[in-house]
């Protein structure tokens, strides 16, 4: 599975967008895009995934670059509640999700 | 449904002795996947199965390890004998393959330490 590179960490201030990227410049024409979070203490939650086509459902908005080399987790309106270790992973299926070290999120009031 | 269930969720024991892992998965989901998290190491994949069967168990650290699903609602993650580096969360998660997203619905971990 190709690898990933996102920031170790980042700041958001609460009510605004939040904005996560996602280099893979290694990926493959049939490796997906996934993103994962990891809230303190709890097992990590799915947030979205996808091929080529930008997707969006009710807890986030996926930008996928035109050459699929990088991409981008919109958070909409961030809230406290969405602190959290947000991963990004490219594999072929979900059977082999490599999670990384990922990108430590903080919404700052 | 209640989601993926683990016990215990907190487990300390001393080293050398065996220690047992429970997981229930979602009912009706098709995979079954033991993870370890470690601050040194991250989230690693240690095993997963498909209709009860193991399919990939490269993850698993050495033969101390071992993992069981003999059925379809039920799996166990035995360490034995334990030593003091087993401490780490270790999660369960699983998934559907017919499902809209694939996605893996994990548990809440059981923290162990081995002293």
């Amino acid at each position: 599975d190709a690898k990933t590179t996102q920031p170790p960490s980042m700041d958001c201030a609460e009510g605004r967008a939040a904005n996560l990227p996602c280099n893979h410049s290694t990926i493959s024409g049939n490796e997906y895009v996934y993103w994962y979070r990891q809230i303190h203490s709890q097992g990590p939650q799915y947030i979205i995934h996808g091929l080529k086509n930008n997707e969006t459902n009710e807890m986030a908005s996926l930008i996928i670059t035109e050459d699929r080399k990088s991409s981008t987790l919109i958070l909409p309106h961030a809230t406290l509640r969405d602190t959290a270790v947000y991963y990004c992973i490219v594999s072929y299926g979900n059977n082999r999700l490599a999670f990384g070290k990922g990108n430590q999120v903080v919404v700052i009031p | 449904d209640a989601g993926v269930i683990q016990s215990p969720r907190h487990e300390v024991t001393e080293m050398g002795q065996e220690v047992t892992l429970r997981c229930k998965p979602i009912s009706g989901h098709d995979y079954l996947f033991w993870y370890r998290q470690t601050m040194m190491r991250g989230l690693e994949l240690l095993i997963y199965f498909n209709n009860n069967v193991p399919i990939d168990d490269s993850g698993m650290p050495e033969d101390r390890f071992s993992a069981k699903m003999p059925n379809a609602s039920f799996s166990t993650l035995k360490i034995q004998p334990s030593e003091p580096r087993d401490s780490a969360v270790y999660f369960c998660a699983s998934s559907y393959s017919r499902g809209k997203n694939y996605e893996q619905y994990f548990g809440p971990g059981t923290r162990l330490t081995v002293t």
